[in-house]
């Protein structure tokens, strides 16, 4: 079975700092995702990689796929309070023609101002 | 006009009732699924559909049965509730099977009592 598992699990930090949430697994995955989910929605994608290496921005985010594609990293620089919510990482096993997704158990960022 | 929507919120409901849940997506996507989150905020899939045909299923228990009577609606059926049925179900959509880019619903809180 494959498994994600995210560190850390809860970060509370002041508005204007520097955060990175880690999403580790023994696997491989052919795609990896990062989605935000906010109390009492859905989550939403923020973003997708999938070759090793890459690295996408996103305004203040920071993703990056490792070289082997079985980790991946979400880096937030001066984090600002709406910021806040649930961070989850999703991967894609291979083979890549099922839409399957395994996700991690979450990171809660809480942004105070 | 919303992408994926879910019916109903919330549902309170006892222990051995019967209940649907039901989603539609105005996407146009071929694939859709059922997620179970957990207390702890972990998510799982439950079932994929594409284009009306069952691709996953999770090792779900029997009393669930995934219906689709077309490819913009997936509708979820849950025989003989119990305690641990309690949780939040999601829909999701993606365009198509092997795209892992997922479109989620805002849930469905399920409390069984």
């Amino acid at each position: 079975t494959q498994l994600l598992e995210q560190s850390p699990q809860f970060l509370s930090i002041q508005e204007g700092e520097n955060l990175t949430v880690y999403c580790n697994s023994s696997s491989v995955f052919s795609s990896l995702q990062w989605y935000r989910q906010e109390p009492g929605e859905g989550p939403v994608l923020l973003v997708t990689v999938v070759t090793g290496g890459e690295v996408k921005k996103l305004k203040r985010l920071t993703f990056q796929f490792g070289d082997a594609r079985k980790d991946s990293s979400l880096h937030i620089t001066a984090a600002q309070p709406g910021d806040t919510g649930l961070y989850l990482c999703a991967g894609g096993p291979p083979p890549s023609n099922t839409g399957k997704l395994i996700f991690g158990q979450g990171t809660t960022l809480q942004v105070k101002p | 006009d919303t992408a994926v929507s879910q019916t109903p919120k919330y549902l309170v409901t006892q222990m051995g009732n019967d209940k649907s849940i039901k989603c539609e997506q105005n996407l146009g996507h071929d694939t859709m699924y059922w997620y179970k989150q957990d207390s702890k905020k972990f998510l799982k899939i439950m079932f994929s559909y594409n284009n009306k045909e069952l691709i996953i299923n999770e090792t779900v228990p029997n009393r669930f049965s995934p219906k689709s009577p077309d490819k913009a609606h997936l509708n979820l059926h849950i025989n003989s509730l119990e305690l641990g049925d309690s949780a939040v179900y999601f829909c999701a959509s993606s365009q198509a099977l092997g795209v892992y880019e997922q479109y989620f619903g805002p849930g469905t809180r399920l409390t069984v009592t």
